[in-house]
């Protein structure tokens, strides 16, 4: 019963490197979705996917890029890493787009970007 | 366009103490609302959901929360304070401009509980 998993758990980087933050799920859910979380912002939506293949901006997406070429896989690109995307990145999943379902999260990414 | 703001971004309370960590949302559209917990180097776990069901919502570890629709809030509480209840809360609600299920989250609040 692995539920939502992300990997790495700490990344330092440095600026200008890519970096890719990896989100797997076995629930076989549907949507996926990565937030970021900084002091004073609570949760911010970085992407979404609502199946394998679909995928959309949120609330944040500059610097970011997301594929989900599988179902239970959804990675988080950051193309050229910059200071301002040291953060704490969480993945979550949900199971359909249902008014009653609720977000099921990962454990998180501390990235560090020096 | 729904938002979400939660007073207080720390409360402290004494163990055994009543807990009240407060939530207003803004919503066009009827609103589903979600109490998410976050213990230290963890992700969100959810505590409970408000789905229109009944406005009074009972929760894991002993919290609840009630919706009040005139008030516009969703305030969290628990009777009794424990130390393990030391952790981050944060209040959300469904984006209702869209089916994709998206949350928009409040900007948390931390709880410490003292011996």
């Amino acid at each position: 019963d692995a539920g939502i998993t992300q990997s790495p758990r700490y990344k330092i980087t440095e600026t200008g490197r890519q970096v890719t933050l990896m989100c797997h799920q076995t629930w076989s859910h549907s949507y996926m979705f990565w937030y970021r979380q900084d002091l004073g912002h609570g949760l911010r939506l970085i992407y979404y996917s609502a199946a394998a293949d679909i995928t959309d901006k949120g609330e944040v997406p500059d610097g970011y890029v997301v594929s989900r070429s599988k179902t239970e896989n959804f990675p988080l690109t950051l193309e050229s890493a910059t200071r301002s995307q040291t953060s704490v990145y969480f993945c979550a999943s949900s199971r359909g787009q249902g008014t009653h379902n609720e977000q099921f999260f990962g454990p998180g990414t501390r990235l560090t970007v020096l | 366009a729904q938002s979400v703001t939660q007073l207080g971004s720390h409360v402290s309370v004494s163990e055994g103490a009543l807990v009240l960590l407060r939530c207003n949302y803004s919503s066009s559209v009827p609103p589903y609302l979600f109490w998410y917990v976050q213990y230290p180097n963890q992700g969100l776990q959810l505590l409970l959901k408000y789905t229109s069901a009944a406005t009074l919502v009972k929760g894991i570890n002993g919290f609840e929360a009630e919706f009040k629709k005139s008030e516009t809030s969703f305030h969290l509480t628990k009777p009794s304070a424990h130390m393990r209840d030391a952790a981050e809360y944060f209040c959300a609600v469904r984006d209702g401009s869209s089916n994709t299920g998206k949350l928009i989250f409040g900007q948390g609040t931390t709880l410490q509980v003292k011996p």
